[in-house]
């Protein structure tokens, strides 16, 4: 299977700050990428679709001023949470199709961000 | 509307066998999948049926009828480290995927 990592795989910080999570795919190469965020006990909420050398496409409701998607290269995609308050606190997972026609999402290991 | 339907929590013994369920209703379909999902961890890739019958991956299999938009995981010879969350997802036209609630298995000595 295919290697995806993220980091920070934690991070706590003050309200108002903003914070930037990575994610790269590790032994393959990755158009596409999703972003993710999943609250305690609830299931994965898709946030944005994030593409290489576009703009990311943002579900309903996602605010795209606040959570920034860059897809600079065809191995790393960034998530920054701009100006981040408690209600942001949650975990942040990035996936990446890959296989022959590009079926299956792998995840990377996921990052919890804390709001104080 | 798109749905996927799955139990929300299932009880079985180490050792022993559990087929978890999922029924969907989606606009197109381009595969299902299920994905375990530890406490804490992001989920882990299990399997991936587009055709009808049963896929075989040592003690996991999963099934598929399109015709009845179901699909089961069975898990064989329960070990304890398979408490975890199992989540159903299905691939829509647009290959968006669909995702269940998940069905949080605890598995008791």
């Amino acid at each position: 299977g295919a290697v995806v990592s993220q980091h920070p795989s934690w991070v706590i910080c003050k309200s108002g700050t903003s914070v930037k999570i990575e994610c790269r795919s590790l032994d393959f190469q990755a158009t596409t990428m999703f972003w993710y965020r999943q609250f305690p006990k609830q299931s994965l909420m898709l946030m944005a679709t994030s593409n290489e050398g576009s703009k990311a496409t943002y579900e309903q409701g996602v605010e795209k001023d606040k959570f920034l998607i860059n897809h600079a290269s065809l191995t790393l995609s960034t998530l920054t949470v701009t100006s981040a308050h408690p209600e942001d606190s949650s975990f942040y997972i990035c996936s990446a199709p890959w296989g022959t026609d590009q079926e299956t999402q792998y995840f990377g290991p996921g990052t919890r961000l804390l709001v104080l | 509307g798109q749905n996927i339907d799955q139990p929300t929590e299932m009880t079985a013994t180490e050792g022993a066998i559990v087929q978890i369920n999922c029924t969907y209703q989606t606009s197109g379909f381009n595969g299902l999948f299920w994905y375990q999902q530890h406490a804490g961890e992001a989920p882990t890739f299990l399997s991936y049926n587009v055709l009808d019958g049963l896929e075989e991956k040592g003690r996991f299999s999963s099934f598929l009828s399109r015709s009845k938009g179901y699909s089961y995981l069975l898990l064989k010879e329960l070990q304890m480290k398979d408490s975890a969350s199992y989540l159903c997802a299905v691939s829509d036209s647009n290959y968006q995927l669909i995702w269940g609630a998940g069905t949080k298995l605890i598995i008791k000595p």
